[in-house]
């Protein structure tokens, strides 16, 4: 079945424990990338990739790392987590990154505390 | 990037078929319209995209203005299932950019399906 699998689905930490949220799709997708999903704000993009070894900044990178060492895995870094991380997180990918659909995630939320 | 505009709520009845609209008078020649929902306590699921023509698929039908300034999705027959947040999207297929492949989502209309 093809999907983007994230893990944890639900993560409570503390203020500077640096966490990692994985994603992983089995789609052989070329385009992958990472939302979070605030209230009132709605989903804006953190990063992305157009492939291996290409990553760049979204709209809201600040505070985030990501690495894609191989095409099926796009990892979030949050090096020192701050309260105002505290969010819903979708991964996404594609085949392309315009003209194909967009498969998410089932989500991450995560609490910091 | 260019913008949407959707209506915040609108309601239907189960069976019965629903149009949600989608104004985007700002859209460039290089964007494509799409449409996502999001089900609750789920991740966006893609309903259908479009450029210039109407599109049909599993799911719904999109109806695409021949200015391209507004469009219009369309679920044939509404079931509770399809209660949900859904999202009108333009995404860009200009060449590099910042906003190149991004999908910027709005505040959705949320739908609301009565049995």
């Amino acid at each position: 079945e093809a999907q983007v699998t994230q893990n944890p689905r639900y993560l409570i930490t503390v203020t500077g424990k640096k966490l990692t949220v994985t994603c992983s799709q089995n789609m052989n997708h070329e385009y992958m990338s990472w939302y979070r999903q605030d209230p009132g704000l709605g989903l804006r993009q953190i990063y992305y990739s157009m492939n291996v070894e290409v990553t760049d900044k979204g709209d809201v990178p600040e505070g985030y790392k990501v690495s894609r060492k191989e095409k099926r895995n796009f990892p979030l870094i949050l090096e020192s987590p701050s309260p105002n991380q505290t969010s819903l997180y979708f991964c996404a990918s594609s085949l392309g990154a315009t003209r194909s659909e967009a498969f998410f995630g089932q989500g991450t939320r995560l609490t910091v505390v | 990037d260019a913008k949407t505009t959707q209506p915040n709520s609108m309601e239907s009845n189960e069976e019965e078929p629903v149009h949600l609209p989608c104004n985007h008078s700002t859209i460039s020649g290089t964007d494509y319209i799409h449409w996502y929902r999001q089900l609750p306590s789920q991740g966006p699921e893609y309903v259908i995209h479009g450029l210039t023509s109407n599109v049909n698929n599993r799911m719904a039908s999109l109806a695409i203005a021949e200015d391209r300034k507004s469009s219009t999705l369309i679920l044939h027959r509404a079931t509770l299932r399809d209660a949900a947040v859904y999202y009108c999207i333009l995404r860009d297929i200009g060449a590099g950019g910042t906003s190149y492949g991004k999908l910027t989502f709005g505040q959705g209309t949320i739908l609301t399906v009565h049995p």
